[in-house]
């Protein structure tokens, strides 16, 4: 059965500064999903990494995909107060529609 | 485009009502996942559904919850004799397509309180 770790699953930090937020999962899989939730809000698609050594970015925040090491990362720059939220990733699971989803990382940026 | 629509937006329901989630897609997507997701948690798949198909049911309950996705109008995620581990955030998604990248957009959510 997959499955998939992230880590913080809190994170409170200062604007301006860096940081970067960890999934791992726990059997083959060649993509994963990041998104973002605000409380009491729908999910919203960030970014989808479809390839080992795959690396968007979009604005502060990068995310990149080592399907090797069953890791991904999302790298959070210089934040701002706005990136405060929930952000999750997930792995499909036998098929692309099934995605079994991290535990969520709720980042608070104190201005 | 109005995007994934959900109603209601919250739901308070006692112990052995029944609770009666809708959702219409994205226009255009005729894939609907229907998720769960608890407080603190991720979300946890549900149903699969094309118009007037069930593809894939795995991940519901096989007691008290159904859910249909009729040739017209809304998916309907039915819960029947409601207890208070149901209180949840019910989250419905749509796609265009599975394959290939299969990006989900989400609806806002349907909050289910159980008394």
């Amino acid at each position: 059965e997959l499955k998939v770790e992230q880590n913080p699953l809190f994170l409170s930090m200062q604007e301006g500064k860096n940081y970067t937020i960890y999934c791992n999962y726990s059997t083959t899989s060649d993509r994963l999903y990041w998104y973002r939730q605000d409380p009491g809000k729908s999910l919203e698609s960030l970014f989808v990494l479809l390839s080992n050594g795959a690396v968007k970015q979009e604005g502060r925040l990068m995310a990149s995909l080592d399907t090797k090491a069953r890791l991904s990362t999302l790298h959070i720059t210089a934040a701002v107060h706005d990136l405060s939220a929930t952000y999750f990733c997930a792995v499909p699971y036998r098929y692309n529609y099934q995605l079994i989803w991290g535990a969520g990382t709720k980042l608070i940026i104190k201005p | 485009n109005a995007g994934v629509m959900q109603n209601p937006r919250h739901l308070v329901r006692r112990r052995g009502q029944e609770a009666r989630l809708r959702c219409s897609p994205m226009k255009g997507h005729s894939h609907v996942y229907w998720y769960r997701q608890l407080p603190e948690e991720g979300l946890k798949f549900m149903v699969y559904l094309q118009k007037e198909n069930i593809i894939d049911e795995s991940g519901m309950p096989k007691e008290r919850f159904s859910a249909e996705f009729p040739k017209e109008g809304p998916s309907i995620l039915r819960i029947q004799q409601v207890v208070r581990g149901d209180s949840a955030a019910y989250f419905c998604a749509s796609s265009l397509r599975v394959s290939g990248a299969n990006v989900l957009t989400f609806g806002a959510g349907s909050r289910l309180t159980v008394l």
